[in-house]
């Protein structure tokens, strides 16, 4: 069974970018994947922020990209704001089920 | 815009069968190219994928509860439910019931403990 990859912890300065990713064990993650990025602050149920790879909900802020880097689906953070500090989680479609990745713990300092 | 609630017990005691109800308003369960998924996570861990109905009732588990799950829906209520058999302490969680199609809307959660 594959598994889902993400960096356990990160840390970016306010005002700054960062990007996040999620690899799979079986190779590159595609579009056909079907990334999706959540967020999840303590005592919060998760949040989605990106579905589709690229796609953002209305309640999605304009600093929350989703693409696909180097392999990965990656969730880029530009102009970080300490709000923006949380656990976030990504999940792939594979062979026919979903998985989530481990989540990064995202530090805003 | 749609809206998720899990309801049900929320204490199992081991060996038993866990059984969630997700209520859902501002759309139908069978209408649209929708996936209903429950999703689970222990105190202090990551989200776990439990599994998903299709509109069509068509259904696909997570491997590792593959035995023991089931996922089906009540179109007359419009709820779609989560029965887990042979419970331990593992299964101990948070639960979620999400609608997955062009997004994802996600319920507040319920807290199931597993305990006699």
């Amino acid at each position: 069974q594959a598994v889902v990859t993400q960096e356990p912890s990160l840390t970016v300065s306010p005002g700054g970018t960062v990007t996040l990713t999620c690899g799979s064990s079986t190779g590159a993650v595609t579009s056909g994947h079907w990334p999706y990025w959540f967020q999840q602050k303590p005592g919060q149920a998760p949040r989605t922020l990106i579905y589709d790879t690229t796609n953002r909900h209305s309640w999605t802020p304009d600093r929350f990209a989703g693409s696909l880097l180097g392999g990965k689906a990656a969730l880029t953070l530009s102009g970080a704001q300490p709000g923006d500090e949380a656990d976030y989680y990504c999940l792939l479609f594979h062979g026919g089920i979903r998985m989530f990745g481990g989540g990064t713990k995202l530090t805003v300092l | 815009q749609v809206q998720l609630q899990e309801s049900g017990p929320g204490l199992v005691e081991p060996s038993q069968t866990l059984s969630l109800i997700c209520t859902v308003s501002g759309g139908s369960i069978n209408n649209g190219n929708y996936y209903w998924n429950w999703i689970r996570q222990p105190a202090g861990k990551g989200l776990e994928w439990i599994g998903r109905m299709y509109t069509n009732g068509n259904t696909n588990y997570n491997p590792s509860l593959k035995s023991r799950v089931s996922i089906s829906g009540d179109t007359s209520k419009n709820q779609f439910s989560l029965n887990l058999r042979s419970v331990s302490a593992a299964d101990a969680a948070v639960y979620y019931c999400v609608r997955e199609g062009a997004g994802a809307y996600w319920g507040q959660g319920i807290l199931v403990t597993v305990s006699s």
